[in-house]
C-alpha cells in the first residue's frame, strides 16, 4: 500500500511495552476529540473519543487523556502488539463547524518483536 | 469494515481531466464528509453534506464540487485536474445525532494525476 506522511514523527516500541502517543490541539474551545488509527492502504479507523468535560476515558487496551489547560491529548496503548503498527491521528471537532474535524499531523507507531 | 464504501479504489488520469468519486455512507447515516489526504498536507476537510444539503465547507477548491443524492450517496467531482490534486480522497459518514458524533471513514480513492 501507499505510504502516508513519509516524514511523520515515529515512535518505536517493543512488543509488549506500553505506548504513549501525544497530540497538541489548536482550539481551546474544541469540545470533542477523537483518535484514529490508519494502516497502510486503508482509511482512518476510529479508536476512542473523549468529550471536553472529561479528562480520561478507557477502552480496550487504550486510554485517552485530555489536558485542557495545555491543550494536550494523549493515547496510551497497553501491551502494544505488532498489529498496532500504524499511523495515529488525533482530531478535534471545530467549534460551530457542524462536526467538522481538524486532524493533527499524525504519529507513526512502529512495533518491533 | 466501517460500512462506508467508496469507488473506485484507484483512479489514474491526466491533467485537465475531470473525475467523479463516489461514496455510500453507513446505513442510517445522514451526514457525509469528504477529506483529502496528501503527503504534505495530512487529512484536510473539504466539505460536509447532511441529508442532501451542504452543511460546511473547508479548504475545497472551486474546481471541486460535491453533492449528496436522495438515497444519501455522495459524489465528489474534481475538474481541471492538476498534478497537485494527486492524493487520497476519503469519505466519512456519521449519524449527526447527539453531542458525540463519530465519523466513520471509507477505504478511500487514490487519485493519481499524470
Amino acid at each position: 500500500g501507499e505510504s502516508v506522511g513519509l516524514h511523520l514523527p515515529t515512535l518505536s516500541v517493543q512488543e509488549g511495552d506500553n505506548s504513549i502517543i501525544n497530540c497538541a490541539y489548536s482550539n481551546s474551545a474544541s469540545d470533542y476529540f477523537i483518535w484514529y488509527k490508519q494502516e497502510s492502504g486503508k482509511g482512518p479507523q476510529f479508536i476512542i473519543d473523549i468529550r471536553s468535560n472529561m479528562d480520561k476515558r478507557q477502552g480496550q487496551r487504550v486510554t485517552v487523556l485530555l489536558n485542557k489547560t495545555v491543550k494536550h491529548l494523549s493515547l496510551q496503548i497497553a501491551a502494544t502488539q505488532p498489529g498496532d503498527s500504524a499511523v495515529y491521528f488525533c482530531a478535534e471537532r471545530a467549534v460551530g463547524g457542524y462536526n467538522k474535524l481538524i486532524f493533527g499531523a499524525g504519529t507513526r507507531l512502529a512495533v518491533h518483536p | 469494515d466501517s460500512g462506508v464504501t467508496q469507488t473506485p479504489k484507484h483512479l489514474i488520469t491526466a491533467t485537465g481531466q475531470r473525475v467523479t468519486l463516489r461514496c455510500s455512507p453507513r446505513s442510517g447515516d445522514l451526514s457525509v464528509y469528504w477529506y483529502q489526504q496528501s503527503l504534505d498536507q495530512g487529512l484536510q476537510f473539504l466539505i460536509q453534506y447532511y441529508n442532501g444539503e451542504e452543511r460546511a465547507k473547508g479548504n475545497i477548491l472551486e474546481r471541486f464540487s460535491a453533492q449528496q443524492f436522495p438515497d444519501l450517496h455522495s459524489e465528489l467531482n474534481l475538474s481541471s485536474l492538476e498534478l497537485g490534486d494527486s492524493a487520497l480522497y476519503f469519505c466519512a459518514s456519521s449519524a449527526l445525532r447527539g453531542p458525540t458524533d463519530t465519523q466513520y471513514f471509507g477505504p478511500g480513492t487514490r487519485l493519481t494525476v499524470l
